[in-house]
Parts: structure tokens; C-alpha cells; sequence
């Protein structure tokens, strides 16, 4: 039962342009997502969350939209530069499960995206 | 420097065999965790730690075991009694909403 879909495996793109990796969810429990990017043979690196009482977030080119109704949130890269090509996962969380359950992530299956210079 | 490490970066293992991979921590985070990943396929929990001499399955324990005597130090068995062991091995800490952080991961190969 995958609960954090990412129904595209890659997405490519021109430099500049912007890329738009899309994530969705069933649990409706979840209400902390974030997006990890990751080179291959190396560990994630944590790009940017969103809370579920918040609908957008920025940092810098990044950008994340939470549509909870329709349980979909997207990454927003513009611009997107060659430097952005890696596999690029959706994660969610119980926070409101409490305790210190920070970490227990599930994830999408990823996409992989490409830039093109 | 704080960070996470874990070693080795490959390992290789004859089927049946245990093996033990290690993880440290140096950011003074409470909670600790081992994820893994197969290819196409997003992370997986297996277990995790909230604490000290504490620990709890996640959702892929079964052949796995793991122990948490110091804060800083949480290393993950993979028993012969895993059915494909062969994957990359990732361990995380995290300390607050904030966000979870990961270390460079393990590959570990099984023949």
C-alpha cells in the first residue's frame, strides 16, 4: 500500500525553465512533507517542508504547494539549472502522532530529474 | 565538523552471514533511524530509535536488528535471516521538527 506516490519516475527539462515534480498522498494523518534531493550512492539532502496549516512555502528557487483536499503537493524549481539534476523525493509525516517521531518518513517512490544546459 | 557516518561506504558479504553496519552521529540528536533503499523504490524504515536503550520496528524490521547503548551510536545488523539483504543502507538523526538528516549511506552487497 504505497501511501506517497510519485507517479512520474523522471521529468526532464531545460535550463532556466521551470520543473514542476508533483507528489501525492492517501493518509490523511500526514501533515508534514518534505522533498529530499539525492545523488546517487549518497545520502539525502533535505530541500524544503511544508506544515499542513501552511498551503505554500518558499526558499530561494524552491518552492512547495500542499493542496490538501485533493492530498497533492509539487515542487517548484525555477530556475532550474544543470546543478538540479538528481532523483528528487516527496516525504510525509505524522507530526501530530506527537512524541519524537521526527524521522519516521515515508516516501515516494522518487523522480529523477534532468536539466538540460 | 557535525554530521553522520556511516562505514563502511561498500561492503560485501557472503549469503548467510551477519553483518553490522555502522552509524555515529556528532549533532547531539535524540532520535536516530535506519532506512533503506532498493533501486526504483523510495526509502524504507526499519528501525528506529526515540532514545537511549530504546528502539522500535519500523515497517521492513523483520531480519534486521539494531541497538542503541550510547546517544551517539546506532548500529544495524542485517541477520542471514533477511531474505534479500542486498541494498543501500541509510541512517538519519533528527532532533527537532526541523527536519531529519541522513548520512552518505551504505551499499551493501550480498554473494
Amino acid at each position: 500500500d504505497q501511501q506517497v506516490k510519485q507517479n512520474s519516475p523522471s521529468l526532464s527539462v531545460q535550463e532556466g525553465r521551470i520543473s514542476i515534480l508533483n507528489c501525492d498522498y492517501t493518509n490523511s494523518m500526514f501533515d508534514y512533507f518534505l522533498w529530499y534531493k539525492k545523488y546517487p550512492a549518497e545520502g539525502p539532502t533535505f530541500l524544503i517542508s511544508i506544515s499542513s496549516i501552511k498551503d505554500k512555502n518558499e526558499d530561494g528557487r524552491f518552492t512547495v504547494f500542499l493542496n490538501k483536499s485533493a492530498k497533492h503537493l509539487s515542487l517548484h524549481i525555477v530556475p532550474s539549472q544543470p546543478g538540479d539534476s538528481a532523483v528528487y523525493f516527496c516525504a510525509a509525516s505524522e507530526r501530530g502522532a506527537g512524541g519524537t517521531s521526527y524521522g519516521k518518513l515515508t516516501f515516494g517512490q522518487g523522480t529523477i530529474l534532468t536539466v538540460h544546459p | 565538523d557535525g554530521g553522520i557516518t556511516q562505514s563502511p561506504k561498500y561492503l560485501f558479504r557472503k549469503e548467510g552471514q551477519n553483518v553490522t553496519l555502522s552509524c555515529e552521529q556528532n549533532l547531539n540528536h535524540d532520535a536516530m533511524y535506519w532506512y533503506r533503499q532498493d533501486p526504483g523504490q523510495g526509502l524504507r524504515l526499519i528501525y528506529y530509535s526515540q532514545i537511549v536503550n530504546d528502539f522500535q520496528k519500523g515497517d521492513i524490521a523483520e531480519g534486521y536488528s539494531v541497538s542503541r547503548e550510547k546517544k551517539e551510536s546506532f548500529p544495524l545488523t542485517v541477520t542471514s535471516a533477511q531474505k534479500n539483504p542486498t541494498a543501500f543502507y541509510l541512517c538519519a538523526s533528527s532532533k527537532s521538527f526541523d527536519g531529519i538528516f541522513f548520512g552518505p549511506g551504505t551499499r551493501l552487497t550480498v554473494l
